[in-house]
């Protein structure tokens, strides 16, 4: 079964520390995205990446940087948490272009961080 | 961005009745996608329906787009109380990038 594996469920940091979401995808996808979910704004997409150490900023990037030095992983790096970036955080992979998956997206089970 | 706008925000129907939300979005597609979050989980896909298509099913759900009107539904019949959860479209923009509606929270009452 093909999967997406979020580190961690829950997550409690204080401001200003540097936090690491990590993202595992074991379906050899070229494409992985970072999604927050918040009430009243759905998700927005924060960064994706199509291929390694390839990435793209998505609709609100600032705060946020990631890495994707291998394939199957994709990180979301907070520089300097803040409030304002409590949130649920998810992850998703699909393949690439033209194998338009009928699949869809997969997504992890998602993070819910909160920063005190 | 939001592409894709569901509605109604919120629906609450009886065991058993069927459920219709809808999905408007704005620019052309190549396909539309929905999507079921449980609460406080991740996003499941449930079914695509590409643009040359009108109607697609899968198991107790029916899903029709209409191109011309730039809207999609998705209807479950027979619900259950399992179906609790919110309910998302999702079209594609660029390079595969999934641009989601606010969603329906839909709630089976047993």
């Amino acid at each position: 079964d093909v999967k997406v594996t979020q580190s961690s469920r829950y997550l409690v940091k204080r401001t200003g520390e540097k936090v690491f979401l990590e993202c595992v995808q074991d379906m050899d996808h070229e494409n992985m995205f970072w999604y927050r979910q918040d009430p009243g704004l759905g998700l927005r997409l924060i960064y994706f990446s199509y291929d390694v150490k390839m990435k793209e900023k998505g609709d609100i990037p600032e705060g946020y940087s990631v890495s994707r030095e291998k394939k199957e992983r994709f990180s979301l790096i907070l520089e300097s948490a803040s409030t304002n970036q409590t949130s649920m955080y998810l992850c998703a992979s699909t393949p690439f272009l033209p194998r338009a998956s009928p699949d869809g997206y997969t997504f992890g089970s998602g993070t819910r961080l909160t920063v005190v | 961005s939001q592409q894709g706008e569901e509605d109604p925000q919120a629906l609450s129907i009886q065991e058993g009745e069927n459920a219709t939300m809808n999905c408007s979005y704005k620019t052309s597609i190549n396909n539309l996608q929905w999507y079921r979050q449980n609460s406080g989980r991740g996003l499941v896909h449930l079914i695509l329906i590409r643009s040359n298509e009108r109607e697609k099913h899968s198991g107790r759900l029916r899903v029709t787009l209409d191109t011309s009107k730039k809207s999609s539904s998705l209807l479950i019949t027979a619900s259950r109380a399992a179906d609790t959860a919110s309910y998302f479209c999702a079209t594609v923009q660029g390079a595969q990038k999934l641009v989601f509606g606010q969603g329906t929270r839909l709630t089976i009452n047993p």
